[in-house]
């Protein structure tokens, strides 16, 4: 089966850049997308078909996918921002989430 | 604004069938879309259950496939999970979103999620 793999954490001074990255075999070839998940709450859409962002999302976040891996960063990360991330694809008509990561805003 | 609401018990017995159904309002199913059942035990991550058109087509995830069926209710404007033979591994925040399927797959609207503990 298809897996997406995400690193567990991530950390990052507020004002500065957050990277998070899910990788996976030939991701380029489908689209990603993320979603934030703060304590309590359902998950939020952040990034669709790689890079597009839905109404209402700031423009500090942003998304690409190339080879096997997509990436969504953070640019002038506030402390509003920590929360939990998931990345989603699909494959062979199955809805596959990543593992999670959890972005600490130090 | 599209809104979902998800309702059913919050506890179910082991052996037994979990039931749940997710009220839309603000759009109405039968217009179109496509509206899914995730879930995510405590403290982990999130995994996605099935997917159902207002026809009724479904499409659910292999490793839950034998247990599960989605339904849809257009004249409520409803449409429902249901899980058999549940163990204590099927514990979890159930939520329903509307499935975007287009160019890739996503969810752009959730309900806030209801959890379902197995237990006797």
């Amino acid at each position: 089966s298809y897996e997406l793999t995400q690193p567990p954490s991530v950390s990052v001074s507020p004002g500065q850049t957050a990277s998070i990255t899910c990788s996976a075999g030939e991701l380029g070839n489908k689209y990603a997308c993320w979603y934030q998940q703060k304590p309590g709450q359902s998950p939020v859409l952040v990034i669709y078909q790689d890079t597009k962002r839905p109404s209402g999302i700031p423009e500090r976040f942003s998304g690409s996918n190339s080879g096997n891996t997509a990436t969504l960063t953070i640019s002038g990360t506030q402390a509003m921002d920590e929360a939990d991330y998931y990345c989603q694809a699909w494959d062979s008509s199955t809805v596959v989430f990543g593992g999670g990561t959890k972005l600490t805003v130090l | 604004q599209v809104q979902l609401q998800e309702s059913g018990p919050g506890l179910v017995k082991p052996s037994e069938t979990l039931s749940l159904t997710c009220t839309v309002s603000g759009y109405s199913i039968s217009s179109g879309y496509y509206w899914a059942w995730i879930r995510q035990p405590p403290g982990k991550g999130l995994k996605w259950i099935g997917t159902i058109y207002r026809s009724g087509s479904t499409y659910y995830n292999p490793s839950l496939k034998r247990r599960v069926t989605i339904s849809v209710d257009t004249s409520k404007n409803q449409f429902s999970l249901k899980l058999s033979s549940v163990t204590a591994a099927d514990t979890a925040v159930y939520y329903c979103a509307r499935n975007i399927i287009t160019s890739g797959r996503y969810f752009d609207y959730w309900g806030p999620g209801t959890l379902v503990t197995v237990s006797s």
